[in-house]
This record gives C-alpha cells, structure tokens and sequence, in this order.
C-alpha cells in the first residue's frame, strides 16, 4: 500500500533564517505530488504542483520554492523566512484517480 | 473562479443527534467533489469522491449526496469521535489537477 511520510512534524525558526520540508512517497510510481498551506480555521491553500522529476508549477507568488529531485521526493524550501510564512505546511500525492492522500503535516512557527 | 462555501462554519451536536453539513460550489465543469476528514493537528484523511448528481456514498454514520449546486455530508447518530473538521474541495476541467478546498466545518459530538 501507499504511504506519505512527511517531516518534521514541528519546527521553529528565527526570522531570516532557511526552510528545507520533505516529502516522500512509497509504494506508487510517477505520483502527482502537492505541496499545501493551511492558516488556523482556513481552507488548504495550494502552493506548488509537480507531476514529475524537475516539473514545479507555482499557485502562489510568495517567498518559497519547491522542487522534485527525484520521482517520489518533493521539497519545499525558502532562503529567508518571513513571519508571514508560519502555518500548517501539508504534503500531498495522487495518482490517476486524482485522490489526494495527504501527510501528517508540518507545523512551522516563524519568530 | 471557482469557489467551494461549507456551512455551518462550527456545529456542535449531542450524541445520536443526526445533522448534515453543506458544501455548495460554483464552478465551470464539476469532475469531482471529494469530502475529507481533517483531526487537530493532523492532515486530512479522505472520505469520499462524487463524480455526477444524483450519486451518494456511504461509510459507517457518514452519507454523502451531490446535486448540480452542492453537495451534503449526513452524519447519521454521530458519536464523540465523529468530531472533526470536515472539508470538501472539488475538481473542474478547468484545474489541471488541483482540488479547491472549502474552509470546513468544525463538527464537536457532545457525549
């Protein structure tokens, strides 16, 4: 069966400082993979899509980056963060039936 | 632009005291409406997937029905662990691949 592993779990960071959130998938091939912000009592934002190695599309202009260096691993990453950028960061594959099965999430806190 | 609107935001329910839960929907090209459950802290876990009105899918207390317009969750003698945030998002033709989500409905089941 399938499974999203997502990691860390929580993470505090100073302002300014870098972000790297991971992603894997195991037990499926070329999985659609999807990176989410989710704000307190709010619906998930989507910020990037890839449906391949090396294939990022952008939803949000914002201070982040994604990236997808191999089939089943997707970064999220920023330079420098921005107290705008703290949230609930969630992590998503689908595969043809276009389901999303989402990971455990990473609870991110910019002070 | 699509948008997805759950109401009620917030319900709280005595166990056994069945209600529903909206997610009404404008969209160009409806391909699928997807419920998610979503626990504190944790990301969402997939319930079901309408593809075209007139169809329901039903899981132990939970029902879902789709009309052109919206889509409810019956939540039929719900007990304390029922409680959750629920979230529908849809897929249109319009989307790629990426789901717009609703903001949810916090649902508390009172023992």
């Amino acid at each position: 069966s399938q499974t999203i592993h997502q990691w860390p779990a929580t993470l505090v960071q100073p302002v300014g400082s870098p972000l790297s959130l991971e992603c894997t998938v195991e037990g499926t091939s070329n999985p659609n993979l999807y990176w989410y912000r989710q704000a307190a009592g709010r619906g998930l934002q989507l910020l990037f899509y890839s449906v391949g190695i090396g294939q990022i599309s952008s939803e949000v202009p914002q201070n982040l980056s994604a990236s997808r260096p191999q089939d089943r691993q997707f970064i999220l990453s920023s330079k420098k963060l921005l107290l705008s950028d703290s949230g609930f960061y969630l992590c998503a594959w689908s595969g043809l039936e276009n389901i999303q099965y989402f990971g455990a999430g990473t609870r991110l806190s910019v002070l | 632009e699509d948008q997805v609107t759950q109401s009620p935001e917030a319900l709280r329910l005595q166990e056994g005291e069945s209600s529903s839960l909206n997610c009404s929907y404008t969209v160009s090209g409806l391909r699928g409406l997807f419920w998610y459950r979503q626990d504190p802290g944790k990301g969402p876990e997939f319930l079901f997937t309408l593809y075209s009105a007139g169809e329901e899918k039903e899981k132990e207390r939970l029902k879902a029905t789709l009309t052109k317009k919206e889509s409810f969750l019956h939540i039929t003698a719900p007990k304390p662990e029922d409680s959750a945030t629920y979230l529908c998002a849809v897929h249109t033709s319009g989307s790629a691949r990426q789901l717009t989500f609703g903001s949810g409905t916090q649902l508390t089941v009172l023992p």
